[in-house]
């Protein structure tokens, strides 16, 4: 399996700032996703990231609020903007393994706590 | 009704120990089920992956998928501390349909 690995791992961010999420990935995958994961829930898909075009956001996830990149086949950007508290959570990176019935594999995620 | 159910537990038993984790869903077009472990404010682990019906083994970790009855389980013998974790189910048909996630079994296995 691909290795994922996000930058941050945790941070204390501001109310009202940004903070952009890095994904790397040690081989070229095409289907890349962005998760979020709030305290004491399951995870919700926000999008998936297209390399080259603009990406597929799920209902209730607006490119405003979470702008992705996604230059090449192996790293994407999650900008998690004008955070408030309700933002606090874990952001987790994915990829998909097309052999295996859309399988995924996470990364270590970014846990961002807002205050 | 939500899509899948999994109950969140927690589910505390003794080391050594059979678990029993278990997710139904209402999908019948799910066919690929999979099992992840999530440690503490990590990110989600892929344990075990099963296509359609039937029983997976790994090592101390069995899966079962009973599509008739729209239910899914995975066992752990021997269970040891380091088993202690969130557990998530979680399922897709295939396609470009994305995953349904279960809302995690939280275990503890007391040494």
């Amino acid at each position: 399996s691909a290795v994922i690995s996000q930058k941050p791992s945790r941070d204390i961010c501001q109310r009202g700032t940004s903070l952009t999420i890095q994904c790397q990935v040690d081989s070229q995958v095409t289907m890349m996703f962005w998760y979020r994961q709030q305290p004491g829930q399951s995870l919700t898909l926000i999008a998936t990231a297209n390399q080259g075009s603009e990406a597929t956001y799920e209902s209730g996830f607006v490119i405003d609020k979470f702008p992705i990149s996604r230059p090449n086949l192996t790293f994407s950007t999650l900008t998690v903007s004008n955070m408030s508290p309700e933002d606090s959570s874990i952001y987790l990176c994915s990829v998909e393994d097309g052999l295996a019935g859309n399988t995924i594999y996470f990364g270590e995620g970014s846990w961002l706590t807002v205050v | 009704q939500k899509e899948v159910e999994q109950d969140p537990g927690p589910l505390s038993v003794p080391e050594g120990a059979i678990v029993s984790l278990n997710c139904t869903y209402s999908n019948s077009a799910f066919q690929y089920f999979m099992w992840y472990r999530q440690y503490s404010r990590k990110g989600p682990e892929l344990l075990m992956y099963t296509y359609s019906s039937g029983n997976k083994e790994d090592g101390r970790f069995t899966a079962q998928v009973d599509k008739s009855s729209k239910y899914i389980s995975l066992f752990i013998r021997d269970s040891q501390p380091s088993d202690s974790a969130t557990y998530l189910c979680a399922m897709s048909a295939g396609g470009n349909e994305k995953l349904t996630f279960g809302t995690g079994t939280r275990l503890t296995i007391i040494p």
